[in-house]
């Protein structure tokens, strides 16, 4: 079975800085996909970025970038110039390749980092 | 608007009431799910349905209850709850088939259990 590991319950960042949030995993799979979730107050779910196994280009939306280390199966997320509205939990989460595990297209969710914004 | 739409958004229940938390996509998607949160454990996977009558269990489907008669609805049935049921729950669906798009997620419903 798969796990993911986030070793930071809570960080803060102030405002306009970098934050990066880390998030390793382990598994036995050659494909699959990784993911960070951003849950806001509001409590829903928000998929900020995706990261495919196989591709070795690090993916990046905007302000939002991954360092995706497969051999170490490290995924950490940077977060560029912070601003008030990061401020969220935010899950790391993994996902077999559909294609290669037809059927249960589980996330397998790490426990979460609490980001506070510092004004 | 593609959305996954539960109900409701707030439950308050006691022990043994027998109740269903509602879960509906308008994406005629194959594949749908049920997750609970709970402070420093994450999202974990109660059940999962892979088309209409397809049903199985997640990780922590103890308790819990579901059924896919139509493609569109998903509903969470707790039989009888207990207080280590309170959590909140969310409904996920996704096309299938090895589909390599993403899962969306309804707004959730948090449940107490007294």
């Amino acid at each position: 079975a798969q796990t993911v590991t986030q070793s930071q319950p809570e960080m803060s960042v102030q405002e306009a800085e970098t934050v990066t949030l880390s998030c390793t995993y382990d598994t036995s799979e050659s494909d699959y996909y990784l993911f960070w979730y951003k849950q806001p107050p509001s409590r829903q779910m928000i998929l900020v970025i995706r990261q495919e196994a196989y591709k070795q280009q690090n993916a990046t939306e905007n302000r939002f970038s991954v360092n995706f280390q497969k051999a170490a199966k490290s995924f950490s997320l940077k977060i560029s110039d912070s601003q008030l509205g990061d401020a969220a939990m935010y899950f790391c989460a993994y996902r077999s390749d559909p294609l290669h595990n037809f059927g249960n297209e589980k996330l397998t969710f790490g426990t979460g980092t609490r980001l506070t914004i510092i004004p | 608007e593609a959305q996954v739409t539960q109900n409701p958004r707030y439950l308050i229940t006691v022990t043994g009431k027998k109740l269903t938390v509602t879960c509906s996509q308008n994406m005629n998607h194959e594949y749908m799910s049920w997750y609970r949160q709970d402070p420093g454990l994450g999202l974990r996977q109660i059940y999962y349905s892979m088309n209409v009558e397809v049903t199985d269990k997640g990780d922590v489907p103890e308790g819990y209850k579901v059924s896919r008669k139509e493609k569109r609805n998903f509903p969470l049935i707790l039989e009888s709850p207990s207080p280590n049921q309170t959590s909140l729950y969310f409904c996920a669906s996704s096309l299938g088939r090895g589909d390599r798009e993403k899962l969306f997620f309804g707004s959730g419903t948090q449940l107490s259990v007294l």
